[in-house]
């Protein structure tokens, strides 16, 4: 089992380009989580989904970032019309189940964002 | 409102002495308190959760109620215990972490 896998690793992007993040979780989860890391701060939640469904995105922006988690394939992040405030590191994590305090998620190694 | 707070952003303890790693929670249910590390170049991983009581690499963490409390401690620190600690709770869903303590041990 490869593990949580993020790519790419680095991504640069000019200021008004679009970003796009993939996380592949590991087998047989099907409950991802994303995560941001500002320089300098600690992680905070963006949104958690299940195949195909949305169920928390407490976290993210309101404008230019969505997620989605489709029946084949990663879960992608998408950042429209990125600002130089984007530039963080994004990690993705995986579960196989609902998260309790008897299990855990497994993070990626993370996608580290710079917008020039 | 929920809230993990880690007052101390760096620690340095020399390699053999007690480290404790604050933790400071604010959660008005009962909460699912967990320790993650990071070593460097590496990915994070879990260290520890309180609902097991466990100790990991002669870590342990207690959840103190009253003082909303779960702070990691460790007897003796080695080297390899430099990395950087993020207490996080689990909050319907999602997990709230704090912002993290980078520990140095000094050899």
């Amino acid at each position: 089992n490869a593990g949580v896998m993020q790519n790419p690793r680095h991504l640069v992007r000019r200021r008004g380009q679009e970003a796009r993040l993939r996380c592949s979780p590991m087998k047989g989860h099907s409950h991802v989580y994303w995560y941001r890391q500002l320089p300098e701060e600690g992680l905070k939640f963006m949104v958690y989904l299940q195949k195909e469904n949305i169920i928390d995105e407490s976290g993210m922006p309101k404008e230019r970032f969505s997620a989605e988690f489709p029946k084949e394939g990663p879960s992608i992040l998408r950042i429209q019309q990125v600002v130089r405030g984007d530039s963080a590191a994004y990690f993705c994590a995986s579960s196989p189940e609902r998260l309790a305090g008897y299990n855990e998620q497994f993070f990626g190694p993370g996608t580290r964002l710079t917008v020039l | 409102a929920q809230r993990v707070t880690q007052p101390e952003k760096l620690l340095s303890v020399f390699k053999g002495a007690p480290v404790e790693l604050k933790c400071n929670y604010s959660y008005s249910g009962s909460p699912e308190l967990f320790w993650y590390v990071q070593y460097s170049r590496q990915r994070l991983q879990l260290l520890l959760r309180h609902i097991s009581r466990e100790s990991i690499k002669g870590f342990t963490a207690d959840l103190n109620k009253g003082e909303t409390s779960f702070h990691l401690k460790k007897p003796f620190a080695q080297e390899e215990d430099s990395a950087m600690y993020y207490c996080a709770l689990y909050s319907y869903d999602k997990v709230i972490f704090g912002p993290g303590t980078s520990l140095s041990v000094i050899p």
